[in-house]
């Protein structure tokens, strides 16, 4: 079945470093890519996404890349701050009979270090 | 706005017994979904609904049931719990299934003894 490999699992770097997290997906018909930010105790909420037809979104620190051919995403996030402090989820999203199915990777939990 | 609402925030159970989880949306979205979140697994899904009176399984179903007799409200049930479903249960709707951000309820934190 459909399947989206997250790595790594934590992640620790220095306030004002950068930050990468990577993704994999399985299903080649998967064509939307959003990134969820869940801080300690609170829900997720979505930080960035593409869609297939992008190979790059950039809002302000943060970014995603997307490879189709490899089918590798990856979220940077450019100087870090402590309040960049969270656990991040990678998805991705494949037309399923008339619904478009959304797979979660394991998650990152990253830790800005002032 | 209220967004998505969860009630309870916190639940303690005993194996066998019954409870059920209730989810409200006031964005008149069509999509709504059950997630259960455990450590270092993630999110999976266990139930959704395309819209009002339908319901399909997810990844993660067994165990559970659900209803969505009113557009803005989606119930999870536990018939029998079992210490497995020890877990946070997130919420989440969406206007369509494609290309849209899910908003997510708080979670509810469910033990079972």
């Amino acid at each position: 079945g459909e399947n989206v490999e997250q790595h790594p699992s934590t992640l620790s770097v220095q306030e004002g470093d950068s930050a990468v997290i990577k993704c994999t997906y399985s299903d080649s018909a998967s064509n939307y890519f959003p990134w969820y930010k869940q801080e300690l105790g609170k829900r997720p909420q979505l930080i960035i996404d593409i869609r297939s037809n992008v190979g790059e979104k950039k809002d302000q620190r943060i970014a995603v890349t997307l490879n189709k051919t490899a089918k590798h995403f990856s979220l940077h996030i450019t100087e870090t701050q402590p309040e960049d402090s969270a656990v991040y989820f990678c998805a991705a999203s494949t037309p399923s009979g008339g619904y478009n199915k959304l797979i979660f990777g394991a998650g990152t939990r990253l830790a800005v270090h002032p | 706005n209220a967004g998505v609402t969860q009630t309870p925030k916190f639940r303690v159970l005993k194996t066998g017994q019954s409870m059920t989880l209730l989810c409200a949306q006031d964005m008149n979205h069509e999509y709504m979904y059950w997630y259960r979140q455990d450590p270092g697994m993630g999110l999976r899904l266990i139930h959704y609904s395309v819209g009002e009176g339908t319901t399909a399984k997810g990844e993660v179903p067994d165990g559970y049931n659900v209803s969505r007799l009113k557009k803005q409200n989606f119930l999870l049930g536990l018939e029998s719990a079992a210490p497995s479903q020890t877990s946070v249960y997130f919420c989440a709707s969406t206007e369509t299934s494609a290309y849209n951000e899910q908003f997510f309820g708080p979670g509810t934190r469910l033990t079972v003894l």
